[in-house]
């Protein structure tokens, strides 16, 4: 299994650019998530889904988008990237019930926004 | 509303020597808490949860309820247990993180 895929590694955009970060996972997992990371500080819950269908906000959803049309996709859309957004982004799957529902991390994704 | 704070952002510690992170927690209800671990150039992974009672590498970790905390401890830290490591309190499907403490075991 390759777990919990993102791509890509690295981007930098202009601001006003709009990108979609893709996350894929090959476990089968109902729950999936994106947060993003600013430097020192920890986690913070963009959005979620609790099966494919069903998105929800979490802390910091402004600026972003979410579908889920699979189980196994979970893509993140900016729309109108601003310096603000210059983050990593991590997403994040889960099995409901499994583990504590332990959460499976993906690479991350390095945005600049310029 | 539910907060995780990691006060210190950097440890460092010798090898050998006893290792403290601390945690603590606000919540009005049964918190469930787990340490997460990122080491150098791999992705995030849980290290343990505080509902399992485990030692895992040699960590534990004890929720305190009273103190509201849930600080990782090891006896002797290895040069491998540097790394980034945060709290997080589960809230029905969703982690709260704290900002993370930063490791560093020097030989």
């Amino acid at each position: 299994n390759a777990g919990v895929t993102q791509t890509p590694k690295f981007r930098i955009l202009k601001i006003g650019q709009s990108m979609t970060l893709q996350c894929a996972q090959d476990m089968n997992h109902n729950y999936m998530y994106w947060y993003r990371q600013d430097p020192g500080m920890g986690l913070k819950l963009i959005y979620y889904s609790v099966g494919a269908g069903i998105t929800d906000k979490g802390e910091v959803p402004n600026g972003y988008n979410v579908s889920r049309s699979t189980t196994e996709d979970f893509p993140l859309r900016l729309e109108l990237a601003a310096p603000s957004q210059t983050s990593v982004y991590f997403c994040a799957s889960s099995y409901p019930g499994v583990n504590n529902n332990e959460q499976f991390f993906g690479p991350g994704t390095r945005l600049t926004v310029l | 509303a539910q907060r995780v704070t990691q006060p210190e952002k950097l440890l460092s510690v010798f090898k050998g020597a006893p290792v403290e992170l601390k945690c603590n927690y606000s919540y009005s209800g049964s918190p469930e808490l787990f340490w997460y671990v990122q080491y150098s150039r791999q992705r995030l992974q849980l290290l343990l949860r505080h509902i399992s009672r485990e030692s895992i590498k040699g960590f534990t970790a004890d929720l305190n309820k009273g103190e509201t905390s849930f600080h990782l401890k090891k006896p002797f830290a290895q040069e491998e247990d540097s790394a980034m490591y945060y709290c997080a309190l589960k809230i029905g499907n969703m982690l709260t993180f704290g900002g993370g403490t930063r490791l560093m075991v020097k030989p």
